[in-house]
């Protein structure tokens, strides 16, 4: 296992289509996370799993946005109807639930809505 | 929203300094855990310390914790061009089972 993966790495989309990046955690880790970047600015959380059951999800996350961990694995986060406010960077981390350990973070995936 | 509050803003040194970096927080935490960023990539987790713990070392970075201010400070020793990269704290709130960021140290280290 050689970490959190994240694809695509780069995604350039029209305005108004849909578009889904996945994620693969560090499979021995049942917490997975989404956050938000925009050039600048520290990361906002968006959602997270523990297991396959979806725990929060931010007011920053509008309907068009939906995000998945079906079997407790990989997680999809999906956009709909894409605006040019949603490029961003975003980033996917897990983590062991119990104890105090810090987030292993993919390399993300860079959005741009043209 | 954001709980942590970095500063200074950006930071520019020279290699072979140290440098330093604060973090202010608002509620009560769990933890704090300090990150760095390189240009484009990911975040890399550099170290946690616990609100009992006051001081953690971890090769040439040394953070403190004070929970009576709600401040963190990281120090990076002999800094060297590599360094250069963006640093944020997160905070591991008690009421709250996720980290929230700040909006990050910029660090130049210049050769």
């Amino acid at each position: 296992d050689t970490g959190v993966s994240q694809d695509p790495r780069h995604k350039i989309t029209k305005r108004g289509q849909n578009v889904t990046f996945r994620c693969d955690p560090i499979s021995e880790h049942n917490r997975l996370y989404w956050y938000r970047q925009t050039l600048g600015q520290g990361p906002e959380f968006l959602t997270y799993f523990q297991n396959e059951a979806q725990l929060e999800k931010s007011r920053l996350l509008s309907d068009r946005f939906s995000a998945e961990r079906p079997k407790g694995s990989f997680s999809t986060l999906e956009i709909q109807r894409t605006e040019q406010g949603d490029s961003a960077m975003y980033l996917c981390a897990s983590s062991l639930v119990t104890g105090n350990y810090g987030y292993t973070f993919g390399s993300g995936t860079r959005l741009t809505v043209v | 929203s954001q709980q942590g509050e970095e500063d200074p803003q950006a930071l520019s040194i020279q290699e072979g300094e140290n440098a330093t970096m604060n973090c202010s927080y608002k509620t009560s935490i769990n933890n704090l855990q300090w990150y760095r960023q390189n240009s484009g990539r990911g975040l890399v987790h550099l170290i946690l310390i616990r609100s009992n713990e006051r001081e953690k070392h971890s090769g040439r970075l040394r953070v403190t914790l004070d929970t009576s201010k709600k401040s963190s400070s990281l120090l990076i020793t002999a800094s060297r061009a590599a360094d250069t990269a963006s640093y944020f704290c997160a905070t591991d709130e008690t009421s709250y089972d996720k980290v929230i960021f700040g909006p990050g140290t910029s660090l130049s280290v210049i050769p």
